[in-house]
Formats: structure tokens, sequence, C-alpha cells
């Protein structure tokens, strides 16, 4: 099936940096992408979605200017976490629509990169 | 809207027993369900999707669910749990909003399993 990657799996961040996590989609050409967030136990909370080559539409509540979104490519979107701060410390997923089979799109998760600001 | 609900927050059964998680959703149109799990510490895992096909629908590691229109449901089911099967499951719902679909997500059930 399709595989998505996220880049770094792990990451501690002091608080004011800025933190950029990749995802990539290995093996088929993604032209969405999704970013979210998921709190300990709890669901995931949709941050944005992103088209390639243009902006991403951020969902309500979401700052647009503290989560960028950049989907450069078919098989790239990255996340920048600017001026990080410890409530910014979360469980970040992205995923890959592939493209449509039938009547549905699939959507393919990364295994989500846990970002720790202290 | 559509919206996902997922009646139990935490399931706990034996080892050996059946597993019953429960999912109703809302939708004003024919919608694809899915069902997805994630292990501590792991990416998420989709289990099984209803796209309007067969409404008995079978995925992975002995799961299986079925799509009942009248009720609105989309229970997962498993005949036999193991202890490898204690994870995070949702209950998804797709949502086509201003012609691009997403992913409606339940909060979660939790699935314990006793030795």
């Amino acid at each position: 099936g399709a595989v998505v990657s996220q880049h770094p799996s792990w990451v501690i961040c002091k608080s004011g940096t800025s933190v950029k996590i990749e995802c990539r989609s290995l093996d088929f050409q993604a032209t969405t992408m999704f970013w979210y967030r998921q709190f300990p136990k709890q669901s995931l909370m949709l941050m944005a979605t992103s088209n390639e080559g243009s902006k991403a539409t951020y969902e309500q509540g979401v700052e647009k200017d503290k989560f960028l979104i950049n989907h450069a490519s078919l098989t790239l979107s990255t996340l920048t976490v600017t001026s990080a701060h410890p409530e910014d410390s979360s469980f970040y997923i992205c995923s890959a629509r592939a493209p449509r089979q039938g009547r549905s799109y699939e959507q393919y998760f990364g295994p989500g990169t846990r970002l720790t600001v202290t | 809207a559509q919206s996902v609900t997922q009646l139990d927050s935490h399931v706990s059964v034996s080892e050996g027993t059946p597993v019953l998680l429960r999912c109703n959703y809302s939708s004003s149109y024919s919608p694809s369900l899915f069902w997805y799990v994630q292990h501590p510490n792991k990416g998420l895992q989709l289990l099984l999707k209803y796209t309007s096909a067969a409404t008995l629908v079978k995925g992975i590691n002995g799961f299986e669910a079925e799509f009942k229109k009248s009720e609105t449901s989309f229970h997962l089911t498993k005949p036999s749990a193991h202890m490898s099967d204690a994870a995070e499951y949702f209950c998804v719902v797709s949502d086509r909003v201003d012609s691009n679909y997403q992913l409606i997500w339940g909060a979660g059930t939790k699935l314990i399993i006793k030795p």
C-alpha cells in the first residue's frame, strides 16, 4: 500500500525556536496533504489542508503565522512551528490523499512527530 | 453537518472473547466510512473501509464492520480478541466540503484486552 513518511519522528526544542516537520508520500503523488494535531488521549484535530502549489487552507482557530505549511511538490509537504512554546507540544500527524479510486479518496497517514517544547 | 459518534470511550474485554466497538454517524449523503487503529507510539493504520459496495466489510487482523443505513451505524467487530489488539480505534466518515473530501473523526475508543 501507499506509504507516507514523517521526519523527524520526535523532536525536543527550546521555547522560542522554530521546528520543521517533513511529510513525504513515498510511492505516490499526493495533490493534497493534511496536517493534524493530536493531544494526549484525544482524537485527531485537522489543522490545515494543503494543495500542491497553492496556499494551505487552515481550520478555524489555527494560527497561520505560527504553523507555516508549504506543499512545494507532489510528494512533500512541510509544517514549520514558529517561535514554539510549551503549549505547542503535541503529536503532529500528516496524511496524503491518494488519487481517487471509485467514489472515495483514501488518506494515508504518516507515523507522526512528537514535538516537545521545553 | 456530518458527524461521528463513538459510543464508548473505553472497551475492556478478555482475550479470546468477542470485540464490539460502536460507531454511529450522521451524513446527508451516501458516506464512505473507515475504521483506523492507532497503537501506542505508532502511526494510524487503516483497518477497513466502506464505500457503498458490500455492507459487510472485512478488514485486516480479523476485524469486520457492517454498514447499516437504517441505523446509521458502522460497528466494528472481531470474534476473538488478541492481546495485540489493544489500541485506540477511530471511526471516520468521509465528508465533502467545498468540493473537497475531508475526514470527520470520532473521538476514539480505547480497547483494553485482559489476559
